[in-house]
C-alpha cells in the first residue's frame, strides 16, 4: 500500500521562528511536491523535486525553501514564517513516469497556524 | 490569472441522482487532465483521469468527459452516494503528468 507520511498535522508557530515540514514517502517515487491548499485558490505548487539534491520552484516559492538529501524525504522550510503563511501544506509523490498512467500520491497534510 | 478554474465553489444533489461536476482551462497544451477527490484532514486522493486523445473515460460510477475544442471537462458521478460528498479538485498537465496545475475546488454535498 502506497504511503506518503507528513510529520505533523498540526503545527503552531509564531512570527519569525523557522519552520521545517517533514515529508516521507515509501513507493521509491523519483518526484516529490509540496503543496499549499487555501480556500477559494486550490493547491498551489510551491517547489518540486526530480531527484536527490535537485528542486525546481514551483508557483509560490517566495518565503520557502526545501531539500532533498535522500531519495525518500523532502523537506520544506520556511526561514521566517509570517502569518501570511497560515495554510494546509500538502506533500504528494509520484513516479518519474513517459505515459499518461502516472498520478500524485499525497499525504494527509499539515496544518499550519502562524501566530 | 488561474490556468484550471472550477466556477462553482459547492454543489448540492440528492442521493440517487447524478452529479456534475465542472472543470475549464485557458492553456491549450495540457493534455492530461485529473480528478482528485480530497475529505476533510485527509489528503487529496486520484479518482480518474483522461488524456487528450480521448473524449470519454469511464470507471464504474464514475466518467470524465473532455470537450478540447471548449476547454472544458465535467465528471459525471451517478448513481451519487452520501460518501461521494467532498471535495473535488480538477487537476491539468502539459508534460506527461510530471507537474499539475489545479483548480480551487468544488464541494460536493449528496444529501441522503
Amino acid at each position: 500500500d502506497v504511503k506518503v507520511t507528513q510529520s505533523s498535522r498540526y503545527l503552531v508557530k509564531r512570527t519569525g521562528e523557522k519552520v521545517f515540514l517533514e515529508c516521507v514517502q515509501d513507493m521509491d517515487h523519483e518526484n516529490m511536491f509540496w503543496y499549499r491548499q487555501d480556500p477559494g485558490l486550490g493547491l498551489r505548487l510551491i517547489y518540486f523535486s526530480y531527484d536527490v539534491k535537485m528542486k525546481e520552484k514551483g508557483d509560490i516559492p517566495e518565503g520557502y525553501s526545501v531539500s532533498r538529501e535522500k531519495k525518500e524525504r523532502f523537506s520544506l522550510i520556511l526561514e521566517s514564517a509570517s502569518t501570511n503563511q497560515t495554510s494546509m501544506y500538502l506533500c504528494a509523490s509520484s513516479r518519474l513516469g513517459t505515459t499518461y498512467t502516472d498520478t500524485q500520491y499525497f499525504g494527509p497534510g499539515t496544518r499550519l497556524t502562524v501566530l | 490569472d488561474q490556468q484550471v478554474k472550477q466556477n462553482s465553489p459547492s454543489l448540492s444533489v440528492q442521493e440517487g441522482r447524478i452529479s456534475i461536476l465542472n472543470c475549464d482551462y485557458t492553456n491549450s497544451m495540457f493534455d492530461y487532465f485529473l480528478w482528485y477527490k480530497k475529505y476533510p484532514a485527509e489528503g487529496p486522493t486520484f479518482l480518474i483521469s483522461i488524456s487528450s486523445i480521448k473524449d470519454k473515460n469511464e470507471d464504474g460510477r464514475f466518467t470524465v468527459f473532455l470537450n478540447k475544442s471548449a476547454k472544458h471537462l465535467s465528471l459525471h458521478i451517478v448513481p451519487s452516494q452520501p460518501g461521494d460528498s467532498a471535495v473535488y479538485f480538477c487537476a491539468a498537465s502539459a508534460n506527461y503528468g510530471q507537474n499539475f496545475v489545479f483548480g480551487p475546488g468544488t464541494r460536493l454535498s449528496v444529501l441522503p
